[in-house]
């Protein structure tokens, strides 16, 4: 029961951007609470991917963007690469459920 | 560095409790912005936020699972624990734990989770 809502599956050639939506709420990322992103490779533990709507922790590559507009946000890929292969999940918090919240998940696919 | 690692048992019964405990180093539950927070993801399914324990012992809860859950730390052993009573195999997941500071606040570096699962 996401309150998050993001496309279950996008793919690309090698090379190409790809974007992943975060749609949300006037209660979450609508009343201006930050957006993150992370990178689940199953198996692993989560990495940091954006943080506060559009920063890069060190060590993550340009090629990875956040945009926030409205009650959405946004993730870019450019440059697709085999290892971006992974899920994707943004997160915020919601001040009417008093709770952070992480959208529904994202899987890229290579092609 | 920062590291976190989650522990506890791997098998439960339905109606049981739940305790994992989450032991981490690199960084103090007592400084002042510095907090802990218990994330799961049941299998295919997404993360699912659960608890989060604050360096001022203040803490917070999942709406949906309040009445289940207990979060506590021991600064001087740098572990915190989450307790999830009337375990039920709907429970059954990977859970995590996360470090987190208050500005900004993602969860930035987590643990490589423990897997949980609820059968009799």
């Amino acid at each position: 029961q996401s309150v998050l809502t993001q496309p279950p599956s996008v793919s690309g050639a090698p090379g190409q951007r790809v974007t992943i939506s975060c749609t949300g709420s006037s209660s979450n990322i609508g009343a201006r609470h930050d957006v993150h992103w992370y990178q689940h490779l199953p198996g692993t533990a989560p990495k940091l991917l954006i943080y506060a709507n559009t920063n890069r922790p060190s060590g993550v590559p340009d090629r990875f963007s956040g945009s926030k507009s409205g009650t959405s946000a946004s993730l870019a890929i450019t440059g697709l690469q085999a290892e971006d292969e992974a899920d994707y999940y943004c997160q915020s918090y919601d001040s009417s459920l008093f709770a952070y919240v992480f959208g529904t998940g994202t899987k890229v696919t290579v092609l | 560095q920062i590291t976190l690692k989650e522990s506890g048992p791997t098998l439960v019964k339905p109606t049981q409790t739940l305790t994992l405990t989450c032991t981490f180093s690199g960084f103090s539950l007592s400084t002042t912005g510095v907090s802990v927070g218990w994330i799961r993801q049941p299998p295919g399914k997404a993360l699912e936020w659960l608890a989060l324990i604050y360096w001022d012992d203040d803490k917070r809860y999942s709406p949906s699972l309040k009445t289940r859950l207990t979060i506590t730390k021991d600064t001087s052993k740098n572990q915190v624990v989450l307790t999830m009573t009337n375990m039920d195999p709907v429970d059954t997941a990977t859970y995590y734990c996360a470090h987190r500071v208050e500005t900004p606040d993602p969860f930035d570096i987590w643990g490589q989770g423990t897997m949980v699962t609820v059968s009799s």
